[in-house]
C-alpha cells in the first residue's frame, strides 16, 4: 500500500496567516493526489485535485503543489470559515489511501 | 444536480447484519465508480472500496476485504454496502463518493451525507 504521511497532525493559526501542510507518499505518485477539507459534523469536501488544480467554486487562497512524493497544501489567508480538517489522497494505484489529516484551530 | 443521498442511521447488536444504501441522482448512474469511505469515531477516512455500476466490477481495500460486500442496482441508481455479521468494531460514520470523472477514480467532488452505524 502506499503510505500517505502528512504533517503535521494539528496546528493553531490566526485569521489572515498563512499555513502550510506537507503530504508524502511512500511511493512515487505522479500528481494523483487530493486534498480535502472536512469540517465538523460534515462530509469532506473536494479542495484540489491533480496535486495544484482548484475544484470549481473553491476560493483560490486554498492552493496545492508537489509531484513524486511530495506534497504541500497552502492556505493563503486564513479565514475563521477553514477551521476543520484536511486529508490528502493518492489516487496513482489501488487501494486509494488517504493521509491521517491536519486539524486546523483558529 | 448531483446528488448522492445515503440511508439513515442503524443501531444494531453484534451479529446481526446490516445493509445501508446511496441513492444516486442527476447523473449517469453506470458510468461512475461510488467509493465507501469509513471514519471512526474521532478518527480519519478510510478507504473501503469500489464499485462500478456499469458492470459490478468491485474494488475491495484489502483491510476490507472478506468484511463488507458491496453491490448496485442499476435500476434504482443505489449502491449498497453490506455486513453479514456485525462487529462492535464496525461502529463508524460510512460515507459513500463519487470522482470527478466517468469510469475514472480521480477527485471524490460528490459525497453522501453519511450513514452512522453504531453495533452494540
Amino acid at each position: 500500500d502506499n503510505q500517505m504521511t502528512q504533517s503535521p497532525s494539528s496546528l493553531s493559526a490566526s485569521v489572515g496567516d498563512s499555513v502550510t501542510i506537507t503530504c508524502q507518499a511512500s511511493q512515487d505518485i505522479s500528481n494523483f493526489l487530493n486534498w480535502y477539507q472536512q469540517k465538523p459534523g460534515k462530509a469532506p469536501q473536494l479542495l484540489i485535485f491533480e496535486a495544484s488544480n482548484l475544484e470549481a467554486g473553491v476560493p483560490s487562497r486554498f492552493s496545492g503543489s508537489g509531484s513524486g512524493t511530495d506534497f504541500t497544501f497552502t492556505i493563503s489567508s486564513l479565514q475563521p470559515e477553514d477551521v476543520a480538517t484536511y486529508y490528502c489522497q493518492q489516487y496513482e494505484n489501488l487501494p486509494l489511501t488517504f493521509g491521517q489529516g491536519t486539524r486546523l484551530e483558529i | 444536480e448531483v446528488r448522492l443521498v445515503q440511508s439513515g442511521a442503524e443501531v444494531k447488536k453484534p451479529g446481526e447484519s446490516l445493509k445501508i444504501s446511496c441513492e444516486a441522482s442527476g447523473y449517469s448512474f453506470s458510468n461512475y465508480w461510488i467509493a465507501w469511505v469509513r471514519q471512526m469515531p474521532g478518527q480519519g477516512l478510510e478507504w473501503m472500496g469500489l464499485i462500478y455500476p456499469g458492470d459490478s466490477d468491485t474494488r475491495y481495500s484489502p483491510s476490507f476485504q472478506g468484511q463488507v460486500t458491496l453491490s448496485a442496482d442499476k435500476s434504482t441508481s443505489t449502491a449498497y454496502l453490506q455486513w453479514s455479521s456485525l462487529k462492535a468494531s464496525d461502529t463508524a460514520m460510512y460515507y459513500c463518493a463519487r470522482p470527478q470523472s466517468p469510469a475514472g477514480t480521480d477527485g471524490f467532488n460528490v459525497w453522501g451525507q453519511g450513514t452512522v452505524v453504531t453495533v452494540s
